[in-house]
């Protein structure tokens, strides 16, 4: 079946540093990949919809300039949380979806900035 | 706006119990419907869904959802639970059809006693 690969599954990282997250899809080519933020015992929030070759469309709420998304190819996107600070610490999860009414999640990347 | 309300935050059952969660969403329309389980920092898995057709839906390890329009809900139940559904629930919405961007229930946790 339909693989999402998101890596890293785990990042800890210093205050006012930056953390690459990356979410591929391996045997599909994705027009548009979502990301979305889980808190602790929390439900999953959309961040933004990453689109190929465009800019990421973001959610209300949340800022751009922070967490800057590029889906460079059919099968990456990335997200890139700057200047990463404490209240950032959270579950990071991506879907892609190849259309065809079909949706696939990547597995996660725990988050703990210092 | 689209939202989706899991009324139940904590439910426990015994093993071997029959097991419903609720699910309810507001929405103009008829959205798309998915259940996922998320086991403690992983991904989510889909259990189930629903776009059109028949309102009882089957999906996998057992669990099966149904959709009543008139309730505007979209139940998941299992008749026998197993001490390996411990887990999160979460039920989605898909209002925007076709764009794939989920609006998440706030999750059940669910505990399975022996």
């Amino acid at each position: 079946g339909a693989v999402v690969s998101q890596h890293p599954s785990r990042v800890i990282c210093k205050s006012g540093t930056s953390v690459k997250i990356e979410c591929r899809s391996l045997d599909f080519q994705a027009t548009t990949m979502f990301w979305y933020r889980q808190f602790p015992k929390q439900s999953l929030m959309l961040m933004a919809t990453s689109n190929e070759g465009s800019k990421a469309t973001y959610e209300q709420g949340v800022e751009k300039d922070k967490f800057l998304i590029n889906h460079a190819s059919l099968t990456l996107s990335t997200l890139t949380v700057t200047s990463a600070h404490p209240e950032d610490s959270s579950f990071y999860i991506c879907s892609a979806t190849p259309g065809e009414e079909k949706l696939f999640f990547g597995s996660g990347t725990q988050l703990s900035v210092l | 706006a689209q939202s989706v309300t899991q009324p139940d935050i904590h439910i426990t059952v015994s093993e071997g119990a029959s097991l419903e969660l609720r699910c309810n969403y507001s929405y103009g329309a008829t959205p798309y419907l998915f259940w996922y389980v998320q086991s403690p920092g992983q991904g989510l898995q889909l259990l189930l869904k629903y776009f059109s057709g028949d309102t009882l839906v089957q999906g996998i390890k057992g669990f099966e959802a149904e959709f009543k329009r008139s309730q505007s809900s979209f139940n998941l139940r299992k008749p026998s639970v197993h001490w390996s559904d411990a887990a999160e629930y979460f039920c989605a919405v898909d209002g925007d059809t076709g764009r794939r961007a989920l609006t998440f229930g706030s999750g059940t946790r669910l505990q399975v006693q022996p």
